[in-house]
């Protein structure tokens, strides 16, 4: 079957760290690049980060680059994001969801996502 | 960024009825477009990629339009069970953006 479990959330207090993670199962992980999107209570869907299948590239939303870092264990067939200097509008339900992919140019680029997690709860409030 | 503009914001429709939703980008997108379907409590889940194409094992009365800027998601006959949350999702250029989102409810 394939899934993406995320763990990690939890509550914690403004500028305190913590980390998340993603484990997947049922699919190669390490041919799929991976995404964080998140929720704040009653909003929308936001994107938070991306990596690529082989970690070679990352990006970030503004709101939290310079803050958290996505990173990937292949080996683990994990999923990671390191949340530092954690903020009070950082409070929401974190998915990890699977993209597809396509070639641009020979190179992998992101499209859509496939394979979501029921998502972890993070509150940030002092 | 690539801004992503929906709406409604919020729909009431009749078991039955034809649901029309917009996404408007601020920049022209191509094809590269997605919907999203979400219920209360539960995860996102992918309904239309590459504005018209259906995901497999999505409904039929499911179907998305549109390239460019302007694109429109469709629901033929409203059933109970498609009360949701539909958002649009643009992939021409990162960051990623999503729509704001369209609440649908039964009348």
């Amino acid at each position: 079957q394939v899934q993406v479990v995320e763990s990690g959330g939890g509550v914690d207090q403004p500028g305190r760290s913590l980390r998340l993670s993603c484990a997947a199962s049922g699919f190669s992980f390490r041919s799929y690049g991976m995404h964080w999107v998140r929720q704040a209570p009653g909003k929308g869907l936001e994107w938070v980060a991306v990596i690529w299948h082989d970690g070679s590239n990352k990006y970030y939303a503004d709101s939290v680059k310079g803050r958290f870092t996505i990173s990937r264990d292949n080996s683990k067939n994990t999923l990671y994001l390191q949340m530092n200097s954690l903020r009070g509008d950082d409070t929401a339900v974190y998915h990890c969801a699977r993209d597809r992919g396509v070639l641009r140019s020979l190179e992998w680029f992101p499209t859509y996502m496939d394979v979501w997690g029921k998502g972890t709860t993070v509150t940030v409030s002092s | 960024d690539i801004q992503m503009t929906q709406s409604p914001s919020s729909l009431s429709a009749s078991v039955g009825d034809r649901v029309t939703i917009t996404c408007q980008a601020s920049q022209d997108i191509r094809n590269y477009l997605n919907w999203y379907q979400q219920k209360p409590g539960t995860a996102p889940k992918l309904l239309i990629y590459d504005a018209s194409n259906l995901e497999t094992g999505v409904p039929s009365r499911f179907s998305g339009s549109g390239s460019g800027t302007d694109f429109t998601f469709t629901i033929s006959s409203l059933q109970p069970e498609d009360i949701a949350t539909y958002y649009c999702q643009q992939y021409d250029n990162l960051p990623l953006t999503f729509g704001g989102g369209t609440k649908v409810e039964t009348k």
